[in-house]
């Protein structure tokens, strides 16, 4: 079955850092591979989808950008974090059947 | 924007059968319908998906209406740990397509 790391599970940063959420897979080939954020009481949204190594696709602008060196491998970056940045941060992927998605336990960033 | 409208919010005892309804009257063709459940402070679990024809999984049932426009899951034993945010989702079948959440509905089990 389909396994989903992601990490930190909790970030507190100060304004102005850098950021680096790890996320990988397990138990699947050739994912497509999302980040998702999730405001304090809000819904899901979601930041950026990638099909394969090296393509990505920004949904929505921010100060946040994404890199997938690896077929498994997915990574959330920010060189200046932003109060506005705070959320629950959550990578998903496609599964072994291709049309559903599953997500990770996610990481809770809080900017300070 | 998500294409599905759901109540905000919804209490059901526990032991009973819970029916959570969407209305998904602009789905297309070529587009599932996807359920997900997140126990706050969780990632989104899936839960059970259909294109035309009721499905059934351990978790849960799905009633699709004949001509698509609403469905409703149906948790048949609701219990305390039921209590969650349902997302219902309209997708594209194709490989790696894109899932777009609303709101969803807060289900509380209460004993």
């Amino acid at each position: 079955s389909q396994t989903i790391h992601q990490w930190p599970a909790t970030l507190v940063q100060p304004v102005g850092s850098p950021l680096s959420l790890e996320c990988t897979v397990e138990g699947t080939s050739n994912p497509n591979l999302y980040w998702y954020r999730q405001a304090a009481g809000r819904g899901l949204q979601l930041l950026f989808y990638s099909i394969g190594i090296d393509q990505i696709s920004s949904e929505v602008p921010q100060n946040l950008s994404a890199s997938r060196p690896q077929d498994r491998q997915f990574i959330l970056s920010s060189k200046k974090l932003l109060l506005s940045d705070s959320g629950f941060y959550l990578c998903a992927s496609t599964g072994t059947s291709g049309n559903t998605i599953y997500f990770g336990e996610g990481s809770w960033l809080t900017v300070v | 924007d998500a294409k599905t409208t759901q109540p905000p919010s919804m209490d059901c005892a526990e032991g009973r059968a819970a029916n959570l309804p969407c209305n998904h009257s602009t789905i297309s063709g070529n587009e599932y319908v996807y359920w997900y459940r997140q126990i706050h402070s969780q990632g989104p679990q899936y839960i059970i998906h259909g294109l035309k024809n009721n499905e059934t999984n351990e978790m849960a049932s799905l009633i699709i209406t004949e001509d698509r426009k609403s469905s409703t899951l149906i948790l048949p034993h609701a219990t305390l740990r039921d209590t969650a945010v349902y997302y219902c989702i309209v997708s594209p079948m194709e490989y790696g397509n894109k899932l777009v959440f609303g709101a969803g509905t807060i289900l509380r089990v209460k004993s």
